[in-house]
């Protein structure tokens, strides 16, 4: 059953802007994961934040999280053409069963 | 390169027909696992192996057969598919499968069913 909701479903912006994406879940959690994919192309791990955990940083990628809202932003800083994908957020729940579920995604265009 | 190699990259079969779909992972992870993507529907966990044992099976149809004979190796066996099961199928690999490894995905096999 689909567990993460990403929000929105399509965000279009130009390049340099902010691009922020939203994922809500529904049960607890162990951890939050974060894929971006590219047109006909497999999914590519961008982050994983814990339970534990309220912020986490890569290069230009920002995810916070949190628990008692259960939800999730990933903020992309100063986007370029290059992040134009679909952004999957994936979570394992801390019960059942320890493997990953996903939601539909985000598809974001970033226009030069 | 992603270390998880899928072939065929595309594959268009009849619905009598039976074909295989192949993954290998380079990366000397533990678990393997199938996943379908449909348009507009969330990834669809489909089976999971760890250590070649399969311990998921996610009420997938027995028109899919899986087989892991090792650790590096997954195929997806298809038989007599419906036309409702063309989809993207991806293989993913992690360290292992208590869910606290990333999965490593491959560029998946674009499958549709005539």
């Amino acid at each position: 059953s689909q567990q993460g909701e990403e929000d929105p479903q399509a965000l279009s912006i130009q390049e340099g802007e902010n691009a922020t994406m939203n994922c809500s879940y529904k049960t607890s959690i162990n951890n939050l994961q974060w894929y971006r994919q590219n047109s006909g192309r497999g999914l590519v791990h961008l982050i994983l934040i814990r339970s534990n955990e309220r912020e986490k940083h890569s290069g230009r990628l920002r995810v916070t999280l949190d628990t008692s809202k259960k939800s999730s932003s990933l903020l992309i800083t100063a986007s370029r053409a290059a992040d134009t994908a679909s952004y999957f957020c994936a979570t394992v729940s801390v019960s059942g069963y320890s493997t990953l579920t996903f939601g539909k995604g985000t598809m974001l265009l970033v226009s030069p | 390169e992603t270390g998880v190699t899928q072939t065929p990259r595309h594959l268009v079969m009849g619905m009598t027909n039976k074909k295989s779909l192949k993954c290998e992972q380079h990366l000397g992870h533990n678990a393997m696992y199938w996943y379908k993507q449909s348009a507009k529907k969330p990834l669809e966990l489909m089976f999971v192996y760890n250590f070649k044992e399969q311990t998921e099976n996610n009420s997938v149809p027995s028109r899919f057969s899986p087989e892991c004979p090792n650790s590096s190796h997954l195929f997806l066996h298809l038989h007599t598919l419906q036309p409702e099961d063309s989809a993207l199928y991806l293989c993913a690999s992690s360290q292992d499968s208590v869910g606290d490894s990333p999965l490593h995905f491959g560029n998946g096999t674009r499958l549709t069913v005539t």
